[in-house]
């Protein structure tokens, strides 16, 4: 059982757009959901993350939403550059990160110039 | 800072062999240490949760007898595969938190193991 819906599979946005990555998940004792980049080869990296008693976090070009009652969170990327192309993991935790993550399957996404 | 290292970054071995990755935190203590597993083009599979001088916890159908944890000290953990198989050849990737409340993972680079 998929506890961490990730959509869509793969994406191509035109420099200087928004690139929206969306999940959905089942678990309501998920309290961690963090957004990971990774590029081939290389282990992820934390870019956000948040926590359900907030509906949203920006720092600088990525911002999440969150929408706990409907247990969904999206990674809206603005003017997205060529550099950001790579693969997008969410996932979440419980228990304040004393658990492993549970991760999506993964956005793979290409900026094209 | 939170810099996560594996030693090595790849590595090829011969059925039968056993290989083991070693996961530090260079400049931070690691209370808790994860190991994870990723195939190509795949999302990461959480093994095993390893807490510094106790036995680490398996996720259910990893078996512990080939994955072997081992977290003797807070900024060191390593992943023994025993007898390692073709099917085994995969991306361990390990991760480390800096301690209780703190939930941020910070990734190692991850080893390449390949299998002949």
């Amino acid at each position: 059982q998929q506890q961490v819906k990730q959509s869509p599979q793969s994406l191509i946005v035109q420099k200087g757009g928004i690139s929206i990555i969306n999940c959905a998940y089942e678990n309501t004792a998920f309290d961690y959901f963090p957004w990971y980049q990774q590029f081939p080869g290389k282990g992820p990296a934390l870019l956000i993350a948040i926590r359900p008693d907030v509906s949203e976090k920006k720092e600088g070009r990525f911002t999440i939403s969150f929408n706990k009652s409907a247990k969904q969170f999206s990674l809206h990327i603005m003017d997205s550059q060529p550099g950001d192309s790579a693969t997008y993991f969410c996932a979440a935790s419980m228990t304040g990160g004393a658990d492993g993550l549970t991760f999506g399957k993964g956005t793979h996404l290409i900026i094209q110039p | 800072g939170a810099v996560v290292s594996q030693h090595p970054s790849w590595v090829i071995c011969k059925s039968g062999t056993s290989v083991k990755i070693e996961c530090r935190s260079l400049d931070f203590q690691a209370t808790t240490m994860f190991w994870y597993r990723q195939f190509p083009k795949q999302s990461l599979m959480l093994m095993a949760t390893s807490n510094e001088g106790s036995k680490a916890t398996y996720e259910q159908g990893v078996e512990k007898d080939k994955f072997l944890i081992n977290h003797a000290s807070l900024t060191l953990s390593t992943l023994t595969v025993t007898s390692a198989h073709p099917e085994d050849s995969s991306f361990y990737i390990c991760s480390a938190t800096p301690g209780t409340g703190q939930e941020t993972q910070y990734f190692g680079p991850g080893t390449r193991l390949l299998v002949l």
